[in-house]
């Protein structure tokens, strides 16, 4: 079955605690990016990548860093967690960006930063 | 830049009721338009796609939406709403880059 997998679905940590959340997809998808989900926000980009080794900042990088070492995997880290960066998280992939290339969501991943 | 504006911010209707969602966006180049929705706890899907052609188009669940280039809108609808359809909907434009709505949370009574 063609998804997107996340893991943690859930997690709650604490203040400066590194913390990195995983994201998988198995369709061969070359761009990949992460979301945060905020009320009355949207959904807003944090990075992308247009393929391994490649990527780059969205609307809100500050406070994540992510990796592409492998066409399937893009991790989304965050190394000193801070409470403002409390939100619900979704990773995405698609066969490129642009176009009329639909975007395939992971699950989820619902983060609480104390 | 590019942004996209959602008028309502949560619709409240009855099952059988006609939902429309209005989505404007700002940008003046080719435009690709999406509407996603959100079930409660589920992650995003799409419901229907806007790039080339009639301006109506039709989706899953009964949905269509119609691509008005000189309002720079895509508003959704349905005629005839049921309960199943409770749910968030996000609009989104991808031109240069793919941005979304702040979405629209919809309730349907039964």
């Amino acid at each position: 079955e063609a998804q997107v997998t996340q893991n943690p679905r859930y997690l709650i940590t604490v203040t400066g605690k590194k913390l990195t959340v995983t994201c998988s997809q198995n369709m061969n998808h070359e761009y990949m990016s992460w979301y945060r989900q905020d009320p009355g926000l949207g959904l807003r980009q944090i990075y992308y990548s247009m393929n391994v080794e490649v990527t780059d900042k969205g609307d809100v990088p500050e406070g994540y860093k992510v990796s592409r070492k492998e066409k399937r995997n893009f991790p989304l880290i965050l190394e000193s967690p801070s409470p403002n960066q409390t939100s619900l998280y979704f990773c995405a992939s698609s066969l490129g960006q642009g176009g009329s290339y639909e975007q395939y969501f992971g699950p989820g991943t619902r983060l609480t930063v104390t | 830049a590019q942004s996209v504006s959602q008028h309502n911010h949560h619709v409240i209707l009855s099952e059988a009721a006609s939902l429309e969602l209005g989505c404007n966006y700002s940008y003046g180049g080719t435009v690709n338009l999406f509407w996603y929705v959100q079930y409660p706890g589920q992650h995003l899907q799409l419901l229907l796609k806007y790039f080339s052609g009639d301006p109506l188009v039709k989706g899953i669940k009964g949905f269509e939406a119609e691509f008005i280039k000189s309002k720079f809108s895509f508003n959704l609808r349905k005629p005839s709403v049921q309960w199943s359809d409770t749910a968030e909907y996000f609009c989104a434009v991808n031109s240069y880059k793919l941005s979304f709505g702040a979405g629209t949370t919809v309730t349907v009574r039964a």
